[in-house]
């Protein structure tokens, strides 16, 4: 148990809504990340929050968005949602952002967009 | 363009023997690289690194070796056990703003046959 929790497991929607996947990183840990994995694809970065803070941004669609709260929990709406979006999306923390802290991921969100 | 490459999607081996798994990188300027290996319904768990400062890496029986010049390194599994079946992603991060976002390949399958 990597002591990072992802809700839902799963989550099928239609084209056009919009979703919330939740994060609640590692107690302790101050850095989150988000990584979307499609279909034979690798681990696609897309966004990283440090204490509240943006940090970095990836891959990120214009179309998704994500905060982290003043609990270090984590949220990323993906808006207006299209099949292409169906993918797994998984949440890492991390206690710093250097490079001796190695990513811890959650279990993933597995989108459905139908 | 990936900047992380595993060329091999997949890899058997027998049980004892030694399973080699080996990625690519294009980026210059990456200087730490991790192996992450996810079992199904799983996310990516941590499993060893190693800096640009060295050239190998050592961890009970698995072996990270780097070779810069050839912007190359590998995984070395030895000897391989049925409970390493599972899936293996090569990582590389740099310095960006401050933080260390790993960028990852799209994983190769270790299946060790008993």
């Amino acid at each position: 148990d990597s002591g990072v929790t992802q809700t839902p497991k799963h989550l099928i929607t239609a084209t056009g809504q919009r979703v919330t996947l939740r994060c609640s990183p590692r107690s302790g840990d101050l850095s989150v990340y988000w990584y979307q994995q499609s279909l034979d694809q690798g681990l696609q970065f897309l966004i990283q929050y440090y204490n509240g803070e943006e940090r970095a941004k990836g891959n990120i669609l214009e179309r998704f968005s994500a905060q982290q709260f003043p609990d270090l929990h984590s949220e990323l709406n993906l808006s207006s949602l299209e099949l292409g979006d169906s993918a797994l999306y998984f949440c890492a923390s991390s206690g710093a952002t250097g490079r001796n802290s190695p990513l811890h991921f959650g279990n993933g969100t597995r989108l459905t967009v139908t | 363009d990936q900047q992380v490459k595993q060329n091999s999607p997949s890899l058997s081996v027998q049980e004892g023997r030694i399973s080699i798994l080996n990625c690519d990188y294009t980026n210059s300027m990456f200087d730490y690289f991790l192996w992450y290996k996810k079992y199904p319904a799983e996310g990516p768990t941590f499993l060893i690194s190693i800096s640009s400062i060295k050239d190998k890496n050592e961890d009970g029986r698995f072996t990270v070796f780097l070779n810069k010049s050839a912007k190359h390194l590998s995984l070395h599994i030895v000897p391989s056990q049925p409970g390493d079946s599972a899936v293996y992603f090569c990582a590389a991060s740099a310095a960006s703003g401050g933080s260390y976002i790993p960028t990852f390949g799209r994983g190769t399958s270790l299946i060790v046959h008993p």
